[in-house]
């Protein structure tokens, strides 16, 4: 039972175009919502999260938007750069219990220069 | 922030035998967690590491095959036990300041079983 989907497993985009990394989720107890990167031989690296009282979270390039009512968020990279280039991952934690993250299936992303 | 130190990096273990892996997180956390990543596949969560007693695992997951010890707030290991080659995968060790803010993770222990 996957909970956290990233239905696109790969995305390429030109280098100063924005890159849309989707994310849907079932749970409807999970109320915190992050995004990783992750290159190769590494951990993976926290971006940014959203609360779900927000609708939308900015920093730099990256903003963060979640629609409740869908169970879907996406991460928006603006402008794009060929160090984006790596593997996204959404996750999602709940209220309650051991508030535990779960993954989601991760989208590789390659910004072209 | 915390920074993780997960040791070894890598290894190649023969069948049959043990591997413990350690997580060192430079500051006290609230939470700790132990995820596998298997070749081309999502974090899949295996525990959570709870101080001073027993992990609490995942469906899927028990504890005589992954034990598990969080002695303190900064520290916790995590054993593959009696390995086979399905359990070659990256394993990763995470830790959570608090709730509601981010995890950070550990660089990931790259076991090959042969």
């Amino acid at each position: 039972d996957q909970q956290v989907k990233q239905n696109s497993p790969s995305l390429s985009v030109q280098e100063g175009r924005i890159s849309i990394l989707n994310c849907d989720y079932t749970n409807s107890m999970f109320d915190y919502f992050l995004w990783y990167k992750k290159y190769p031989a590494e951990g993976p690296t926290f971006l940014i999260s959203i609360s779900s009282i927000k609708d939308k979270n900015e920093d730099g390039r990256f903003t963060v938007f979640l629609n409740k009512s869908a169970k879907h968020l996406s991460l928006h990279i603006v402008p794009s750069q060929p160090g984006d280039s790596a593997v996204y991952f959404c996750a999602a934690s709940a209220v309650g219990g051991t508030y535990k993250y779960i993954f989601g299936t991760g989208t590789r992303l390659k910004v072209l220069a | 922030s915390a920074v993780i130190s997960q040791k070894p990096s890598r290894d190649i273990c023969q069948r049959g035998t043990s591997l413990t892996i350690q997580c060192q997180v430079d500051s006290q956390v609230t939470m700790m967690f132990w995820y596998r990543q298997q070749p081309g596949q999502s974090l899949t969560l295996i525990a959570t590491a709870n101080q001073g007693s027993e992990a609490t695992y995942e469906s899927g997951f028990v504890i005589d095959k992954f034990p598990i010890s969080r002695p303190n707030l900064t520290f916790s290991t995590l054993t593959v036990s009696n390995m086979s080659p399905e359990d070659s995968s990256i394993y990763l060790c995470s830790a959570g300041l608090t709730r509601n803010t981010e995890a950070f993770f550990g660089q990931g222990t790259r076991l090959t079983v042969v």
